[in-house]
């Protein structure tokens, strides 16, 4: 059983240009959390995708957005990139909303020069 | 804001001895702590969770305790093995709400 499929695995982008990244949940879940992870830090919030809809919001700047589609992938949208952009970005799925057992995918890493 | 900090950001520890990574947490409506673990270029593995009307739970070779009092969560590894070797994080989720992620703390282990 696959679990959480993210793509690509690493990106390089120039300043100003904007980027998808995309995640396939693993099989049965149906709720998709993607997270900003820096270097040396935690993983950051960044949203949470469930039934098509955005439901929860970090604080993150409208440049970063997102979409689930019908089979429950979703995607995750920056526009207009900063240097401060480049990370990990994790996304993570779950059985529901208020399920806490995330599982996570290994990450798209972000390069912005 | 609720926030979830680590009171040390690196542990050695010998394999074979038990390790106890611990965390101060300070969102109090929390309904859920739960910790992940990170190994080095993959994404973070849920390891165990605790509801908030409970103070220890027991999994394989890990346990997490609760102290709602003093607002503090801790995980005990048994006989840490390499492959503990990873980022620890203790989590905070509750109420339909995000799963919030602290520093972390990286566990080495001593062969």
């Amino acid at each position: 059983d696959a679990g959480v499929t993210q793509s690509p695995t690493h990106l390089i982008k120039t300043r100003g240009q904007q980027v998808t990244l995309r995640c396939s949940p693993k099989s049965g879940h149906d709720t998709v959390s993607w997270y900003q992870q820096a270097l040396g830090q935690g993983p950051q919030f960044i949203f949470q995708y469930y039934e098509e809809e955005e439901r929860q919001r970090g604080n993150f700047p409208d440049r970063f957005s997102g979409h689930q589609f019908p089979n429950y992938s979703s995607e995750l949208n920056v526009n207009a990139l900063l240097l401060g952009d480049s990370a990990l970005y994790l996304c993570a799925s779950s059985l529901a909303v208020g399920d806490y057992g995330y599982t996570f995918g290994s990450g798209t890493r972000l390069t912005v020069v | 804001g609720e926030s979830v900090g680590l009171h040390l950001p690196t542990l050695s520890v010998q394999e074979g001895d038990n390790s106890i990574i611990n965390c101060a947490y300070s969102n109090s409506a929390s309904d859920y702590f739960i910790w992940y673990k990170q190994e080095s270029g993959k994404g973070p593995q849920f390891i165990i969770d605790i509801r908030s009307n409970m103070d220890k739970r027991q999994g394989q070779r890990v346990t997490v305790l609760l102290n709602k009092t003093v607002k503090h969560l801790s995980l005990q590894i048994a006989a840490t093995q390499p492959g503990d070797s990873a980022v620890y994080f203790c989590t905070q989720a509750g109420g339909y709400q995000k799963v919030t992620f602290g520093i972390g703390t990286k566990l080495q282990v001593i062969p």
